[in-house]
């Protein structure tokens, strides 16, 4: 079953923040975090395992909430390059396929 | 920096014939996968390959779709006989592992594929 996310789009004026939201209606065992732009293949972000850790990339990061089973990727001082949409995909268990959610189209504009 | 290769880069067919895409995942890795994303949709997982078995697929992966790693470096997707629906965007990816730290996965930049 495929994770839920939310927004489905936002539009940024650079130097704003952002949260994308991915939600799960089954325990998970891990969240992944990718950026896709038009027309290019997803690129890896960030993943995250459950006991709920944090972490960052650059000015990206990201949190698990197992018990929620939920994940938030936050986007600080928004860059022009942040643009693109944004896929949360999970596992609900390990050695398992990742399933993507239907992606959060983010477009930063000056 | 290593990355996933894949050719042709955009493939042309006619309903009913055969496809073969390739992918060259990073040499390291040891988890294979193929991907599709329909024009404007999410990335839909087809199959996950492990030390030249299948390890899951979804039940987009029916009979017409098979996988295979000719060689030490080739990863294929095979599609027997296509119909239109198959046209989308076909992704491969690979991975150090398949769970946990090292589950992280490298796309290569895809395969368009119109079935006229």
């Amino acid at each position: 079953q495929q994770p839920v996310q939310s927004p489905q789009a936002v539009i940024l004026r650079e130097g704003e923040d952002a949260v994308i939201n991915c939600s799960s209606s089954k325990a998970l065992y891990s969240v992944h975090w990718y950026r896709q732009k038009h027309g290019e293949a997803p690129v890896f972000l960030m993943i995250l395992l459950k006991g709920g850790e944090q972490k960052g990339h650059e000015k990206i990061s990201a949190s698990f909430n197992e018990k929620k089973q939920q994940s938030s990727l936050y986007l600080t001082a928004s860059q022009l390059s942040y643009s693109g949409t944004y896929f949360c995909g999970t596992e609900t268990r390990g050695y398992q396929k990742v399933t993507f959610g239907i992606g959060t189209k983010l477009q930063v504009i000056p | 920096e290593p990355e996933v290769t894949q050719t042709p880069s955009h493939q042309v067919t006619q309903m009913g014939q055969e496809v073969i895409l390739r992918c060259v995942p990073i040499s390291n890795h040891l988890y294979f996968y193929w991907y599709r994303q329909i024009l404007g949709q999410k990335v839909e997982f087809l199959v996950s390959f492990y030390n030249n078995e299948i390890s899951e697929k979804s039940e987009i992966f029916d009979d017409q779709f098979s996988v295979e790693r000719p060689d030490g470096s080739n990863f294929t997707l095979k599609i027997r006989s296509t119909k239109l629906e198959d046209s989308a965007m076909y992704f491969c990816a690979s991975s150090v592992r398949a769970g946990g730290p090292g589950h992280e996965q490298f796309f290569g930049p895809g395969t368009r594929l119109t079935v006229l």
